[in-house]
C-alpha cells in the first residue's frame, strides 16, 4: 500500500533563510509526485509536480523539488523564504494501480512559519 | 472565471440527518474527487470519479456516497452522518486524471453533533 511521510510537522524559519521540507513515500510501483500549498482558510493549490524526466522540478514562487527514486524522497526547497510563504505544505503521491493513477495519497502536511 | 464551487461552506447538523454537499466545476474536467482534511492526518481521499457514471473508492469511503450524473457536478452524500464525520471537506477536479493539477474548491466545514 502507498503511504506518504512528511517528517516535520512544523518548520519555523527566519525570513530570507533557506528551507527544506521533507517528503518520503512508500510505493513499489511507478509514481507521480506533487507538492500543494494551503494558505490560511483557503483550498489547496499546486506548487509543482514530477511525472517523468528531469529529477529536479521547478515550481511557482521560487520553489523546487528533487525526486530521488533510490531514497523514495521528494523534498521541497526554497533558497530564500518570504513572510508570504507561511502556509501548510502537502506532499502527495499518485501511484499506479493496474492501469490507473487516479487514487491520490496526501501526507499529513508541514506547517511552515516564516519569522520576520 | 475557472473555479470549483462547493455548497454549503459551513454546515452544522445532527447525527443521522441525511445531507448533501454539492460540488460543481466549470472547466469541463473529467476527473473529480472528494477529500476530508483532519488535523495531523492531511487530506484523505473519499471517492473519485474519472467521468460521468464512473466512480471509485478512495481511502476512506465508509459512510459516504457519491454520484456523477453530469460532468460538472459531483455531490457528496452522507446518508446518516455521525460525529466522526465532523471535518473539513474539499472537492477537486482535474483534466483527465490525478496526474494533472487538481483544482480545489474553498472547502465545506461540517460539524455533526
Amino acid at each position: 500500500a502507498q503511504s506518504v511521510t512528511q517528517l516535520d510537522s512544523q518548520v519555523p524559519v527566519f525570513e530570507e533563510a533557506p528551507v527544506e521540507l521533507r517528503c518520503n513515500y512508500s510505493s513499489s510501483v511507478s509514481v507521480y509526485l506533487f507538492w500543494y500549498v494551503q494558505y490560511p482558510n483557503q483550498g489547496l493549490q499546486l506548487l509543482l509536480k514530477y511525472l517523468s524526466g528531469s529529477t529536479l522540478v521547478k515550481g511557482i514562487n521560487g520553489f523546487e523539488a528533487e525526486f530521488n527514486k533510490s531514497q523514495t524522497s521528494f523534498h521541497l526547497r526554497k533558497p530564500s523564504v518570504h513572510i508570504s510563504d507561511t502556509a501548510e505544505y502537502f506532499c502527495a503521491v499518485s501511484a499506479q494501480e493496474g492501469t490507473s493513477y487516479d487514487k491520490v495519497i496526501f501526507g499529513p502536511g508541514t506547517s511552515l512559519s516564516v519569522i520576520p | 472565471e475557472a473555479q470549483v464551487t462547493q455548497n454549503p461552506r459551513y454546515l452544522i447538523t445532527v447525527t443521522g440527518k441525511k445531507l448533501t454537499v454539492t460540488c460543481s466545476q466549470n472547466m469541463n474536467h473529467e476527473y473529480m474527487s472528494w477529500y476530508r482534511q483532519d488535523p495531523g492526518l492531511g487530506l484523505r481521499q473519499i471517492y473519485y470519479s474519472m467521468n460521468v457514471e464512473v466512480t471509485d473508492k478512495g481511502d476512506v469511503p465508509e459512510g459516504y456516497k457519491v454520484s456523477r450524473k453530469e460532468k460538472r457536478n459531483f455531490p457528496l452524500i452522507l446518508e446518516s452522518p455521525s460525529p466522526n464525520q465532523t471535518s473539513l471537506y474539499f472537492c477537486a477536479s482535474s483534466f483527465r486524471g490525478a496526474r494533472n493539477e487538481q483544482y480545489f474548491g474553498p472547502g465545506t466545514r461540517l460539524t455533526v453533533t
